[in-house]
């Protein structure tokens, strides 16, 4: 059973602090991570995903890979009380075409 | 463009009635997916079809149907409602599935309450 896991939370932060959240997997096939934003009452929207080892920026988010430990992380700079939401970690492991496996979610609350 | 469009987006249901939700994507979208979400469970996926006339079993399929209609539609068939498929569910899809970077779609879910 592959999975992926994330702290619930909530993770709470300080309006312009830097949140930062973790995602650990299990299947060392996996090839590309996904970071999932929902808002209360909304569907996922995919805000980054990344496919090789290091970091990636778009914005204010940051998403960071560490195949050899099996960790993903998302930091997000400048939090605004906006970006409270739940963020989903996904992974596809693109070995024998299956689905993407998604984490409980960890929820953000950034406080004015 | 509408997207992945859901029907109904709320229905309340008595334990033992029959339902389908609808799912439709509007994007030439290979693959197809239905999730259920419920309170700290995250999203659990229930069935996806890879390719039109194609269906596989998720993690949680007891209690459930599905038909790939076509390649933009794809329904899910409660046959007999119980209070444990109480659940918001979503339909998604992809343009390919197991591809390394292609993004998942979601429609807007359809609230479902089983009494």
């Amino acid at each position: 059973q592959k999975e992926v896991e994330q702290n619930s939370g909530p993770l709470s932060v300080p309006e312009g602090a830097i949140a930062s959240l973790n995602c650990t997997y299990s299947d060392r096939g996996s090839q590309s991570f996904f970071w999932y934003r929902q808002y209360s009452g909304k569907s996922p929207e995919l805000i980054m995903f990344i496919y090789s080892n290091g970091d990636k920026e778009d914005g204010r988010f940051t998403a960071q890979l560490n195949k050899a430990s099996q960790y993903v992380s998302l930091l997000i700079r400048d939090s605004q009380p906006s970006d409270s939401a739940t963020y989903l970690c996904a992974v596809n492991t693109n070995s024998g075409n299956t689905p993407l496996v998604f984490g409980k979610g960890t929820r953000l609350s950034v406080i004015a | 463009n509408a997207g992945v469009t859901q029907t109904p987006k709320f229905q309340v249901l008595k334990t033992g009635q029959s339902m389908t939700l609808q799912c439709a994507q509007d994007m030439n979208h290979n693959s197809m997916y239905w999730y259920r979400q419920d309170p700290g469970m995250g999203l659990r996926l229930i069935y996806y079809s890879a390719s039109e006339g194609t269906t596989d079993k998720g993690e949680v399929p007891n209690g459930y149907n599905v038909s790939r209609l076509n390649k933009r539609e794809f329904s899910l068939r409660l046959e007999s409602a119980a209070p444990s498929q109480t659940s918001v569910y979503f339909c998604a899809s992809s343009e390919r599935l197991g591809a390394s970077s292609y993004e998942q779609y979601f429609g807007p879910g359809t609230r479902l309450t089983v009494t």
